[in-house]
């Protein structure tokens, strides 16, 4: 199993670009989840879904919109890049009642 | 609300025994965790307790958790060098988005 797999790994956009980041689970997780870490803070959730077809906001959703294409794939679009959005990009997805969250490499995403 | 808050920097020699601290202020958190990140990578779980547990051991890694005083710890035995890492701590609920809310992590040095 490759676990959680994210694309791009580095990524440059100009501001007022757009682009799409990309990420799959082959563990057949219900829940899936985008968060972004920048310098000196742990991670903030931007998105989530709880299952295939439904998304939710999470603390910081704006400039972001997201799709839960199927089971497998959770996909998060910055659709007018800032600055503000230069930080690494982290996908996961959970199983189980405890919750274990299980996280992709990330995606580092600088807007200049 | 829910915040979640860790020491910055700890440095220790090899060989030593690690401890991380965090305090956690959501009373009705279910799920603590640890997680581990090494540079240029995700984070990895480490361990998690059930909010009416105190203690679980896992090979070198015992955590401990004061559900009065809302303190979590994480002790390393044997610290070694590979172990130096970015250590998270975090925490959910059982019900609703079930996202993790989590601490801006603490910097393990381990010097030889």
């Amino acid at each position: 199993n490759a676990g959680v797999t994210q694309t791009p790994k580095f990524q440059v956009l100009k501001t007022g670009q757009s682009m799409t980041l990309q990420c799959a689970q082959d563990m057949n997780h219900n829940s899936m989840y985008w968060y972004r870490q920048d310098p000196g803070m742990g991670l903030r959730l931007i998105y989530y879904s709880a299952s295939e077809g439904t998304t939710d906001k999470g603390e910081v959703p704006n400039g972001y919109n997201v799709s839960r294409l199927n089971k497998r794939e959770f996909s998060l679009r910055l659709e007018s890049a800032a600055p503000s959005q230069t930080s690494v990009y982290f996908c996961a997805s959970t199983r189980g009642r405890a919750n274990e969250q299980y996280f992709g490499p990330g995606t580092r995403l600088t807007v200049t | 609300g829910e915040d979640v808050e860790q020491s910055l920097f700890l440095s220790v020699r090899e060989g030593d025994s690690s401890v991380i601290n965090c305090t956690y202020t959501d009373s009705s958190s279910t799920y603590l965790y640890w997680y581990k990140q090494e540079p240029g990578a995700g984070l990895q779980l480490l361990t998690y307790i059930f909010s009416n547990m105190d203690m679980k051991q896992d090979q070198r890694l015992t955590v401990l958790l004061n559900k009065k005083d809302k303190h979590l710890s994480l002790r390393i035995a044997d610290t070694q060098t590979g172990d130096s890492a970015i250590y998270f701590c975090a925490e959910s609920m059982e019900a609703g988005r079930r996202a993790l809310t989590f601490g801006s992590g603490t910097r393990l040095q381990v010097q030889p």
